[in-house]
Order: C-alpha cells, then sequence, then structure tokens
C-alpha cells in the first residue's frame, strides 16, 4: 500500500498562480522528505527537500510546506510557467534502511 | 560531472526471454538503487545496492536480481519476463546511503 499519499493527481493552473500539492504520510520514521521533478522520457530530478525539524524551505519559487505534527507536508509552486508543466513526486525515506517512497504523482499543467 | 547513466535507453524484448539492464552512477557515488515506474504503480523500489552487496529489496518476485561491481557500477536482471514486466527502469545514485538519490534517464523496457 502506498505510504506516503499524494493529492491532487493533477491540476490546471495559469501562467503566474500558485500550484500546490500535498502529502501525507503515517510512519514516524521517514527522516527526510525530497520533491522530484519528472518530465516525459526523463527520469525524475530532484527539486527540493526538507527534514522534519523545519517548517518551511523555499528555493526559488518553490516552497516546501512541512507539519510534523500533521504528518503532512507539500509543495507550492510560486509564479507558475509553462516550463514548470511536469509530473511532481513527493517522497519520504525512512531513518532506518534509507528507502525511498514515493507518493503516487501529480501532473501540473500550466496554461500560458 | 557526468549524470547517472542508463543503458539501453529501448529495450523490446518476448515473453519468457530475458533482459539485462545497466546502470552507471555518478562518478564517486557508491550507492545504487533500482526502481520501477509504471502508470498504474507509480515508482516502486525494487532494490538497493552499496559496496557489492545487496542492502535493501522491494517487493518484487525472485525472477528481479541485481548486482553490483567494484566500480560501483551495476546491473539488473529480470528472467522470464512477464506482459506486465513493461515499464521504465529507473536507476538513482548517492554518494552514501542516506544521501539524496540521483535518477538516470531510465530504461524504457516493452514486453510483447
Amino acid at each position: 500500500q502506498q505510504q506516503v499519499k499524494q493529492s491532487p493527481q493533477s491540476l490546471i493552473v495559469q501562467k503566474g498562480g500558485i500550484s500546490i500539492i500535498n502529502c501525507a504520510y503515517e510512519n514516524t520514521a521517514f527522516d527526510y522528505f525530497p520533491w522530484y521533478q519528472q518530465f516525459p522520457g526523463k527520469g525524475p530530478a530532484l527539486l527540493i527537500a526538507i527534514r522534519p525539524d523545519v517548517s518551511e524551505k523555499k528555493e526559488g519559487r518553490f516552497t516546501i510546506s512541512f507539519n510534523k505534527s500533521a504528518k503532512q507536508f507539500s509543495l507550492h509552486i510560486m509564479d507558475s510557467q509553462p516550463g514548470d508543466s511536469a509530473t511532481y513526486f513527493c517522497a519520504a525515506r525512512h531513518l532506518n534502511d534509507y528507502k525511498l517512497s514515493f507518493g503516487a504523482g501529480t501532473t501540473v499543467t500550466v496554461r500560458a | 560531472k557526468a549524470g547517472v547513466t542508463q543503458t539501453p535507453r529501448y529495450l523490446i524484448k518476448t515473453r519468457g526471454q530475458q533482459v539485462t539492464l545497466s546502470c552507471s552512477p555518478i562518478s564517486g557515488h557508491r550507492s545504487v538503487s533500482w526502481y520501477q515506474q509504471t502508470p498504474g504503480q507509480g515508482l516502486q523500489f525494487l532494490f538497493e545496492y552499496f559496496s557489492e552487496t545487496q542492502r535493501n529489496k522491494g517487493n518484487f518476485p525472485g525472477r528481479f536480481s541485481g548486482r553490483q561491481f567494484s566500480n560501483s557500477r551495476s546491473e539488473m536482471n529480470v528472467s522470464t519476463l512477464e506482459l506486465g514486466d513493461s515499464a521504465l527502469y529507473l536507476c538513482a545514485s548517492s554518494l552514501d546511503r542516506a544521501d539524496t538519490q540521483y535518477f538516470g534517464p531510465g530504461t524504457r523496457l516493452t514486453v510483447l
């Protein structure tokens, strides 16, 4: 079963708008939460990552918000651009065996 | 520094055959993980190798196997191919087991 639940499955946003993708987990043994971006025909590329002792991390137009008590984290893409159109995966890494569990992915389409 | 390379990029096989996929990690990276990506199941962990030893294994049948060489290059093998094995097989490398994983472009396997 999916250890990391990701929503929505897809979203469409206008250029300049904000894209928000949410993830939730149950296993408290996760200690590292990366987000990957994947374009068609390519492998996933690391976008941004956060550890549970930090509530927010920002890199350029991409921000992760982390709520440890709720076991939820989200990716915000500010000022969305057509080049951001891709599939985004959240993931969680187990602290003991370092295995990454991935969410199901969110396909983001940015309309010009 | 060159990224993770995977060969071949595309492969077509028939049921019952076997296949070997190759992965060359980023120079200096010692950990290699393999994932299967399908539209229905998303990204699923196959196994992880570090120092030529399998450290983790996902929930896949014994037809899926792998190995790692002394130069950290890795191969995975699938025997007695089934139609359901059609997928994108991704390799990811990291400096050490607990470090960020960087993905290759994948090998697209089609089983007819």
